[in-house]
């Protein structure tokens, strides 16, 4: 069974531009989730999706974050315009469905601004 | 809201002995989970506890949770090169939200 699936997995952009990361999650999950995961720390929610609903994203910065799950699948996570301290790693994860026991995490994308 | 909090942060050990990673959480938590994170990896799940007294063992780590003093421990018998590793702990609710600690950085020296 394949895992999480993300892309790219690096990515190095200079401050203000946009940058977009891809997830696809196990097969038959409909929780997706995205985290950021700053150097050093443990990894922080920014927003869950059930199905294609996204049901807690108090925690995404909206004024330059946004994500998408158009048809409860994959999901994208935009940034616009990036700023330095965006830097981190920003890990997908999947489960069955809300309160299943457990999240399987992709391999993360490392985003490098400059 | 719930605060996960690890200690050691940074552990370095010998081969072949024995130490406790601990796991304090601010609230009730539904359940307790441990995670594993190489370097430049992503995470790999070890444990999750569901219920006070829960105690999980695979290979040389144990897992434990006292839901009354809020406590989850890992523990490392005999440590080995291998085991070498990030660990962390997160609690999550029904909400599915999981709250991780800032993670203990473990080294285990020949």
């Amino acid at each position: 069974e394949a895992g999480v699936v993300q892309s790219p997995r690096y990515k190095i952009i200079e401050k203000k531009q946009p940058v977009a990361f891809w997830c696809n999650p196990i097969s038959g999950h409909n929780t997706l989730y995205w985290y950021r995961q700053n150097l050093g720390q443990g990894p922080e929610l920014l927003i869950r999706y059930e199905n294609e609903e996204a049901v807690d994203d108090s925690q995404l910065p909206k004024d330059r974050f946004s994500a998408e799950r158009l048809k409860g699948v994959d999901s994208t996570l935009k940034i616009q315009p990036a700023e330095l301290g965006d830097s981190a790693v920003y890990l997908c994860a999947s489960s069955f469905s809300r309160g299943q026991i457990e999240q399987f995490f992709g391999p993360g994308t490392r985003l490098t601004v400059l | 809201e719930l605060k996960v909090e690890q200690n050691p942060l940074f552990l370095s050990m010998q081969e072949g002995k024995n130490y406790t990673i601990y796991c304090n959480y601010s609230t009730t938590s539904d359940r307790l989970y441990w995670y594993r994170q190489d370097p430049g990896k992503s995470l790999e799940s070890l444990f999750v506890l569901l219920s006070n007294g829960a105690v999980k063992q695979e290979g040389r780590l144990m897992a434990s949770l006292d839901t009354k003093a809020r406590l989850s421990t890992l523990h490392i018998t005999a440590a080995v090169h291998d085991l070498s590793a990030t660990y962390f702990c997160a609690g999550g609710g029904v909400s599915s939200r999981l709250t991780f600690g800032e993670g203990t950085q473990l080294t285990v020296n020949p």
